[in-house]
């Protein structure tokens, strides 16, 4: 089956450890895109990539980092820096970057991290 | 600027009544697409619809259908005769064809009692 899975659904961390939130996805996609979702909130973007090798930051970047160096998999980095880390985390992919394109973003489970 | 509006943050309603979720959008672009997404208590969010701009039919799909009015920038979302499983958080989001990411909207939380 296709799809994006992300590891792990729970994640507690200590306060002022780094964490990696995983995304992998088997779609084939070009893009994939990292969320942040706080409770009563919508989703507000992290970071995206279009390719292998390259990401853009999105509306909320700070404390937060990413790598892309396989076309499947998009890890996210929670760092100590990020003031107020805990919420749910979505993954998500699309063929391609161009939201007119009419490109639907397919979504992963999600992870709910939480800073004890 | 890019904009997705949902001004109902939360409804609630009784098993097997009709409900309208609203979704304004604001955008200078004459191609877009608009696309509405559930995410039930589990957490991931599914796609429902896409629509593009060129296209304003309606669209029905057994219980859903959409209401698409570039008049009125509106795109609404009509739930007949709700189930409790249709209880969830609504997002509408807007592609427009100059942005490289999706515009969503806030949410709208939609409790459906037995």
């Amino acid at each position: 089956d296709g799809g994006i899975t992300q590891s792990p659904k729970y994640l507690f961390r200590k306060e002022g450890q780094n964490v990696t939130l995983s995304c992998e996805q088997n779609l084939n996609h070009d893009a994939m895109y990292w969320y942040r979702q706080d409770p009563g909130q919508g989703l507000r973007l992290i970071y995206y990539s279009q390719i292998v090798n390259d990401f853009q930051k999105g509306d909320i970047a700070e404390g937060y980092s990413v790598s892309r160096e396989k076309k499947e998999s998009f890890p996210l980095t929670v760092t100590s820096a990020q003031k107020n880390p805990t919420a749910f985390y979505l993954c998500a992919s699309s063929p391609t970057l161009l939201a007119g394109d009419g490109n639907e973003q397919f979504f992963g489970p999600g992870t709910r991290l939480t800073v004890l | 600027a890019q904009k997705v509006t949902q001004a109902q943050t939360e409804i609630s309603v009784v098993e097997k009544e009709d409900v309208t979720l609203d979704c304004v959008y604001e955008t200078r672009d004459t191609t877009y697409y608009l696309f509405w997404y559930k995410q039930p208590p589990s957490g991931e969010l599914v796609f429902l619809i896409r629509r593009n701009s060129f296209d304003e039919q309606n669209e029905i799909s057994g219980r859903y259908s959409w209401n698409f009015q570039k008049s009125t920038s509106s795109f609404n979302f009509t739930i007949t005769a709700s189930q409790v499983v249709d209880s969830a958080v609504y997002f509408c989001a807007l592609g427009s064809y100059n942005t490289d990411k999706l515009i969503f909207g806030t949410g709208t939380r939609l409790q459906v009692f037995p």
